[in-house]
């Protein structure tokens, strides 16, 4: 079974940075491309960042762009967004996404959703 | 304002079938982009229900269909039950933004 778990979200204040992580399970991570998608309070869903299989191709969102850092580490079964200068915009639960193949491609859809991780961000 | 729009709330009674319509530009869903729908229940996390415009998932019910023309793309979903209530997103491409869009959202009640 594929399970995808979120951690490191919390209350940061605007312009401070927070590291999430997404630990993989149940199934062959260094094989697929995998995103980060958010969701704001009572709002609906919108991309952030997917990367590759390898590493090799990552994209970002225009809203995060320049502030927001995608990576992964295959030896751990691990996806990471490194967010810098944090807005209250940023405000979400945040969603890893696993993609069905080894690119990010614009055909793809996400096949398997983690639970979220929140980050408020607030003075 | 979502690049693709849905209705916010369609409803329907028990065993009725209900539409739920996505529509996008000659950007996205018509420079042929697939289109892919997701039910998320309250309070959990979006669950894949439709892809390629009109393939469902192992485990999705066949009471579940999409389908896409144009500049368009539809989910229906046939004989409603109360567990179908939820919210449900469209997503696709779009080639000038170069990213991932999803639609607004669209709250389906049953009666």
């Amino acid at each position: 079974e594929v399970q995808l778990v979120e951690s490191g979200g919390g209350l940061v204040q605007p312009g401070r940075s927070l590291r999430l992580s997404c630990v993989a399970s149940g199934f062959k991570f260094d094989d697929y491309a995998m995103d980060w998608v958010r969701q704001a309070p009572g709002k609906g869903l919108e991309w952030v960042s997917g990367i590759s299989w390898n590493s090799g191709s990552v994209d970002y969102a225009d809203s995060v762009k320049g502030r927001f850092t995608i990576s992964r580490d295959n030896a751990k079964n691990s996806l990471y967004l490194q967010m810098n200068g944090l807005r209250p915009e940023d405000t979400a639960l945040y969603f890893c996404a696993k993609h069905p193949g080894r690119y990010v491609s614009g055909w793809d859809h996400f096949d398997n959703w983690g639970q979220g991780s929140l980050v408020t961000v607030s003075s | 304002q979502s690049v693709l729009t849905q209705p916010p709330s369609v409803s329907g009674a028990p065993g009725q079938r209900v539409a739920i319509s996505c529509t996008g530009s000659g950007s996205n869903i018509g420079a042929g982009y697939d289109v892919h729908w997701y039910q998320q229940l309250p309070g959990t996390a979006p669950k894949l229900l439709i892809y390629g415009s009109s393939n469902r998932p192992s485990g999705v019910p066949d009471r579940f269909s999409g389908s896409k023309s144009a500049t368009s793309a539809s989910l229906a979903i046939t004989g409603l039950q109360a567990e179908d209530e939820a919210d449900y997103y469209c997503q696709s491409f779009d080639s000038s933004l170069s990213a991932v869009i999803f639609g607004g959202g669209t709250k389906l009640t049953v009666l």
